[in-house]
């Protein structure tokens, strides 16, 4: 297990741009899956997506068109950007880590602290 | 996508007892499945991973058991500390799904 802290604006507004960095500590990002998680409040888990180092991501379909990520080795983090938010996207989102999906390793063993994010105008 | 979904939706047993979670997938997932316990305002913690293997460093109360598209999560002896809510994940195709949520109040 790694050590995960996610940072970013606590509040956004509607339509506005969503946007979060997960900083990786005592593990390299170029291994492993990186992946976004929401939970908004009195809710289950929802999978919004993950990324690879090498770019490569896979997305949730309900999402699909206005969320990316992205991964910067460089300072061992990764990124989550949605676009044209709404009350719907208000919610605690963590970062976590999993493992090859090609080797049956999709499972999350490490997880940030989580951040809650409000929107609102 | 696969769809998830656990049973019951809440619990009330007592410390000493004996606790089943049953998660069903919509289709075959066997064996990528994963067993989560979240308490509030706390990320979920993983507990099991490939329908069975315990996650290291959780105790031995916690099994998981299945295949196909039925599984189970069983506490033996639940202690005070494992009132939380519990979730499944399945992991073998994309998108990744969890189950709603299985709530164990005292």
């Amino acid at each position: 297990q790694v050590p995960l802290v996610e940072s970013g604006p606590g509040l956004v507004k509607p339509s506005e741009t969503l946007s979060l960095i997960c900083s990786v500590s005592d593990a390299s990002i170029t291994r492993d899956y990186w992946s976004w998680i929401r939970q908004p409040p009195g809710k289950g888990l929802e999978w919004i997506g993950n990324i690879y180092h090498s770019g490569s991501t896979n997305f949730d379909p309900s999402l699909q068109g206005r969320v990316t990520m992205s991964v910067d080795t460089s300072k061992n983090q990764f990124s989550l950007r949605l676009t044209s938010v709404t009350a719907a996207d208000a919610a605690v989102y963590y970062c976590a880590r999993s493992f090859s999906p090609s080797q049956g390793g999709g499972w999350f063993d490490s997880w940030g602290q989580g951040i809650l994010v409000t929107v609102s105008s | 996508d696969i769809y998830m979904t656990q049973s019951p939706s809440t619990l009330s047993p007592s410390v000493g007892d004996r606790v089943t979670i049953t998660c069903r997938a919509s289709q075959n997932v066997s064996p990528w499945l994963a067993w989560y316990q979240q308490k509030p305002g706390r990320a979920p913690k993983l507990l099991i991973y490939k329908a069975s293997t315990l996650q290291s460093g959780v105790p031995s109360r916690f099994s998981g058991s299945g295949s196909g598209t039925d599984f189970i999560l069983t506490i033996t002896s639940l202690q005070p500390d494992d009132f939380a809510t519990y979730y499944c994940q399945q992991y073998n195709d994309y998108p990744y799904t969890f189950g709603q949520g299985t709530k164990l109040e005292i």
